[in-house]
């Protein structure tokens, strides 16, 4: 079964500042399609980037840019110049024939000013 | 524009009681979902629906019952609630890729 593992409940960074999320996943397959959500408070799912398994390049949104490593199954996401709007709960999740989503366990991050 | 419309957006209702949640999509695509995100901000998938078909079941209690009366709409009807139902409850619809959530629905069951 495939499973999404985000190791760090916590992050939090100063305003302006890098900060990286971490997302390793466990999978057979070699076509899949993996993404980063954003919860704020609202509640709100959003999309934030996302990455097709077979391309090798990493995508990149304005600030945020994914460390995709396709061997060692790793998946994180980097945050530059970070806003105090980006606080939220940022969650992993895999994709797979069926187009089930299948998500980590989130990580709370919060932006200090 | 709405894309993904859930209504309600709060529920509370009190044990034993059936509620229903409805959802419709305006974007046109061929599968919805419904997802469960518990007290510690866990999502999982419960059922998704091609085309008015059932494609996914995940383990849900019988409970718990999709309903698609038509592409655009997949409502959720859960009998006999219990305590450990209350959650945030998510409708999402996906074309190909890209899954778009609803606002979510949170059920306070008392």
């Amino acid at each position: 079964a495939q499973t999404v593992t985000q190791s760090q409940p916590e992050m939090s960074v100063q305003e302006a500042e890098t900060v990286t999320l971490s997302c390793t996943y466990d999978t057979s397959e070699s076509d899949y399609y993996l993404f980063w959500y954003k919860q704020p408070p609202s509640r709100q799912m959003i999309l934030v980037i996302r990455q097709e398994a077979y391309k090798q390049q990493n995508a990149t949104e304005n600030r945020f840019s994914v460390n995709f490593q396709k061997a060692a199954k790793s998946f994180s996401l980097k945050i530059s110049d970070s806003q105090l709007g980006d606080a939220a709960m940022y969650f992993c999740a895999y994709r797979w024939g069926a187009q089930k989503l299948v998500f980590g366990q989130g990580t709370r991050l919060t932006i200090n000013p | 524009d709405t894309a993904v419309s859930q209504t309600p957006k709060y529920l509370v209702t009190q044990m034993g009681n059936d509620k229903s949640i409805k959802c419709e999509q305006n974007l046109g695509h061929d599968t919805m979902y419904w997802y469960k995100q518990d007290s510690k901000k866990f999502l999982k998938i419960m059922f998704s629906y091609n085309n008015k078909e059932l494609i996914i079941n995940e383990t849900v209690p019988n409970r718990f019952s999709p309903k698609s009366p038509d592409k655009a709409h997949l409502n959720l009807h859960i009998n006999s609630l219990e305590l450990g139902d209350s959650a945030v409850y998510f409708c999402a619809s996906s074309q190909r890729d890209e899954q778009y959530f609803g606002p979510g629905t949170r059920l306070t069951v008392t």
